[in-house]
């Protein structure tokens, strides 16, 4: 069973980088994607980006000047930085696999593993 | 537009077939899944590829679509389903980045 697993400081200050690391157990983050997904509280999911096991990303245009995306093959371990934080980067942070079916007809992408999540606040 | 709009809450009685819709233009050219989010827990996707179910998630749970709605059925509501619900998909940039609605509220009365 694949469990992912988030790490990271819970508070960051305002124009300061925020940085995540997600640990993948019980499979291997080859040949699969992986993403970041966050949500403010009380409201809903937002799509952050994803990095393929190749390290090609794909970022969501509204964050993209902020964001970094990377990951480990060694560690089996991916992550995310964001720079220059403010308030409204306060969200929890999930990191989750991602299905993407390239192959077939109509491609499908779907969230099917993902992690507790994890609480960052930017507060000075 | 790769946006994706559902009805901020819905309630239904137990026992009950609770229909949660999902509206987008791009629907018909892009599957349609579906989270379920209780309290304080993560996502749990219980619909992928508009229709299909993931390993343990309960038969009641059914997803459909048409044109550009996507649905998703609970049969014999239980009190445990109550929830968020929330459809996701791809836009249509090429590069498949995901698009989630706003999300629904499911109250079991």
């Amino acid at each position: 069973q694949v469990q992912l697993q988030e790490s990271g400081p819970g508070l960051v200050k305002p124009s300061e980088t925020l940085s995540l690391t997600c640990t993948v157990s019980g499979g291997s983050i080859n040949n699969y994607y992986w993403s970041w997904i966050r949500q403010p509280a009380g409201k809903g999911l937002e799509w952050i980006g994803r990095v393929y096991s190749s390290g090609s990303t794909n970022y969501n245009p509204s964050l993209r000047s902020r964001l970094t995306l990377s990951l480990d093959r060694s560690k089996n371990q991916f992550s995310l930085w964001l720079s220059s934080v403010t308030a409204a980067d306060t969200a929890v942070y999930y990191c989750a696999r991602e299905t993407i079916t390239l192959g077939e007809p109509i491609v499908a992408n779907y969230f099917d593993y993902w992690g507790q999540g994890t609480l960052v606040t930017v507060s000075s | 537009s790769d946006e994706l709009t559902q009805p901020p809450s819905v309630s239904v009685s137990p026992g009950q077939t609770a229909k949660i819709t999902c509206s987008g233009d791009a629907l018909p050219k892009q599957h349609a899944n579906w989270h379920q989010q209780k309290p304080g827990q993560a996502p749990l996707l219980v619909i992928y590829k508009d229709t299909e179910r993931p390993s343990g998630i309960p038969e009641r749970f059914s997803g459909s679509t048409s044109g550009t709605t996507a649905t998703l059925t609970i049969s014999g509501v239980l009190a445990e389903d109550e929830a968020d619900y929330y459809c996701q998909s791809a836009d249509t940039s090429g590069t498949y980045r995901g698009v989630f609605g706003g999300g629904t509220k499911l109250t079991v009365l």
